[in-house]
Parts: C-alpha cells; structure tokens; sequence
C-alpha cells in the first residue's frame, strides 16, 4: 500500500488558512487520496477526497500536486473547533490505513 | 440522519466474560468494517465485511468474532476478553466494497476496558 508522510503537528490562528500538507512518493495511478479528521477520542469525520483534480466542498479544498506525488488540505478559515487529528489516506482497497496524522492546533 | 450507531459508547468489563458490541447503519451500504484505536498505534483494522454472510479478518482479528447476517449489523463479539483488549472501538460503513471512490462513515465509538 502506498504510505502517506505527514508533519505530526502544526498551529494555526483562529480565521486563517489552514494548509496541511501530505506526501505520498508512492502512489499509484488508481489510488484516491483521502482526508479524514478525529477530533478528540470522537469517530473519524470524511473530510474530502480527490484522485487528480483538485475537489473542493463546503469543508475544504484538496490540492493534488501534477505529479500526485504530494497534496495539500486547505482549511480556507479555521476555527477553534477545526482543532484535530488530520489523517490523509491512500486508499488502494477497501480498508482505510491510517497514519499518525498531523494535530491541527488551532489558537484565538 | 445517515449514520452508524455503536453500542454500547463505554463499557467496563471482567476477563473473561463474553461481550457484545454492536454497529448498525441506515445507509444500505455494502461494507461494514471494525477497528480498534490504541496510544501510539493509531486507528487497525480488526475485522471487515464486503456484504451479508462476507466477512474477513482484518490486521488485528485475533481474539474476535464477528457476524454479518444482515446488511445493516456488524456485531463485534468477544468470547474471552482480556486486558490487552482494552481499547477505544469504531464501526464504519461504505456504500460499494471494492469502489475506492466512496467515503466511509465512522460511528463514535466505544472505550472498552477489560480488568
């Protein structure tokens, strides 16, 4: 399975962008990226997915670089409550693996 | 509301006693799949099921069972459990098994102790 490669932390300000990036050297051309978020011991959230274009939905913008080889999760305006475990997922089959994540500190 | 409902959301039990936990979803979907979360370890699979009467071991299926006897149900059981069972458990749910193109949805869970 391809391995995603995430920063474990990052801060953000309170009505900034938030932009968590993903690399995944190893993807193969089937293989979706996916973005899920747990916030604090609570089930993981769908945030978005995308598998060449970049998608956009009421939560977040995903950014999949040309070569697929990297991505970025845009949150355009993050609140406090955007405070979280952020999980960016190959998906190759069914299941989803999950990495360690990046925890998303968003202060006032 | 399109959701999956585990129960029950915290149990504490004694080695040994068989346990129950169940998940069911309202959504007609195909895949059902539980997972255990752990310090350290992140979220494994233990045990998944492409549809009714399917089901197959996991990254993780040692010491559980589990059913799929109708479309919306997924019980995890615990014949025997032990300590090292204590974790934090999640259901999820997708609409196509095999179709990489469709989100799941995760119930929220349930703290399991064994003592």
């Amino acid at each position: 399975d391809a391995k995603t490669t995430q920063p474990p932390s990052m801060d953000c300000a309170e009505g900034r962008a938030a932009n968590l990036p993903c690399n995944h050297s190893t993807i193969s051309g089937n293989e979706y990226v996916y973005w899920y978020r747990q916030i604090h011991s609570q089930g993981p959230q769908y945030i978005i997915h995308g598998l060449k274009n970049n998608e956009t939905n009421e939560m977040a913008s995903l950014i999949i670089t040309e070569d697929r080889k990297s991505s970025t999760l845009i949150l355009p305006h993050a609140t406090l409550r955007d405070t979280a475990v952020y999980y960016c997922i190959v998906r190759v089959a069914s299941a989803l693996i999950f990495g360690k994540g990046t925890t998303l500190s968003v202060s006032s | 509301e399109a959701q999956v409902t585990q129960n029950p959301r915290y149990l504490i039990t004694v080695t040994g006693k068989k346990l129950t936990v169940t998940c069911s979803q309202n959504m007609n979907h195909e895949y059902m799949s539980w997972y255990r979360q752990d310090p350290g370890l992140g979220l494994r699979q233990i045990y998944y099921s492409m549809n009714v009467e399917v089901t197959d071991k996991g990254d993780v299926p040692e010491g559980y069972k589990v059913s799929r006897k109708e479309k919306r149900n997924f019980p995890l059981i615990l014949e025997s459990p032990s300590p090292n069972q204590t974790s934090l458990y999640f259901c999820a749910s997708s609409k196509d098994a095999g179709n990489m193109n469709t989100e799941a949805f995760f119930g929220q869970g349930t703290r399991l102790t064994v003592v």
